[in-house]
């Protein structure tokens, strides 16, 4: 049972190209998150999901899109790159949004260029 | 603003000591409570959740919260080299069914 999975574990793009990040849960839980984190500002909220076809925003969605069309999928894509998205990207999953354990993925390591 | 506060350290404690990691939160009608650890390089894991004012204790590890005072805490008893990570706190700050706000963190290192 993998749980949550992140790929890729590792990335390096040049500014203005388009990435997508993939984020795979095998536990059917309602709720996906997507959070960046950076020294000194701790984990962020990008954009999380309730379920299939429901997103909201976050603490810091500009320069994100994501969507939801399958519950075990949450795909994170960053449409034009640049240089402050430069973190680690951590997706999460929760059965329910605030009061239940949320488990974290692997983690993905994006560098700008 | 809706916050979770943490010193982000780092902590120092001498091995076997016991180790005290303290977060305050900005919402008085919060009522979820986690703490993560989080090693260097790899992703948040849970540690314990607490929902009730008082001590939740599992294994070397207690949870303390204070509703009244705004304030959770997390101690590690006998605290080992292996513990020094950093520590996440996450309160649920609505109440409701919101995604839960992380604190920066503390970095605890425990001395050999």
């Amino acid at each position: 049972d993998a749980g949550i999975t992140q790929s890729p574990r590792y990335k390096i793009t040049e500014t203005g190209r388009q990435v997508t990040l993939m984020c795979h849960q095998t536990w059917s839980h309602s709720y996906m998150f997507w959070y960046r984190q950076d020294l000194g500002h701790g984990l962020r909220l990008i954009y999380y999901s309730a379920a299939a076809d429901i997103t909201d925003k976050g603490e810091v969605p500009d320069g994100y899109v994501v969507s939801r069309s399958k519950t075990e999928n949450f795909p994170l894509t960053l449409e034009s790159a640049t240089r402050s998205q430069t973190s680690v990207y951590f997706c999460a999953t929760s059965s329910l949004a605030g009061t239940d354990t949320q488990y974290f993925g692997p983690g993905t390591r994006l560098t700008v260029l | 603003q809706k916050e979770v506060e943490q010193n982000s350290g780092p902590l120092s404690v001498p091995e076997g000591a016991i180790a005290s990691l303290n977060c305050t939160y900005s919402d008085r009608g919060s009522q979820s409570f986690f703490w993560y650890r989080q090693y260097s390089g790899k992703s948040p894991e849970l540690i314990m959740f607490i929902y009730s004012n008082g001590d939740k204790e599992d294994g070397r590890f207690t949870a303390q919260l204070n509703k009244a005072s705004q304030y959770v805490s997390l101690l590690i008893r006998d605290s080992q080299p292996s513990d020094s990570a950093t520590y996440l706190c996450a309160v649920n700050l609505n109440s409701g069914n919101t995604p839960l706000v992380f604190g920066k963190g503390t970095r605890l290192s425990v001395i050999a």
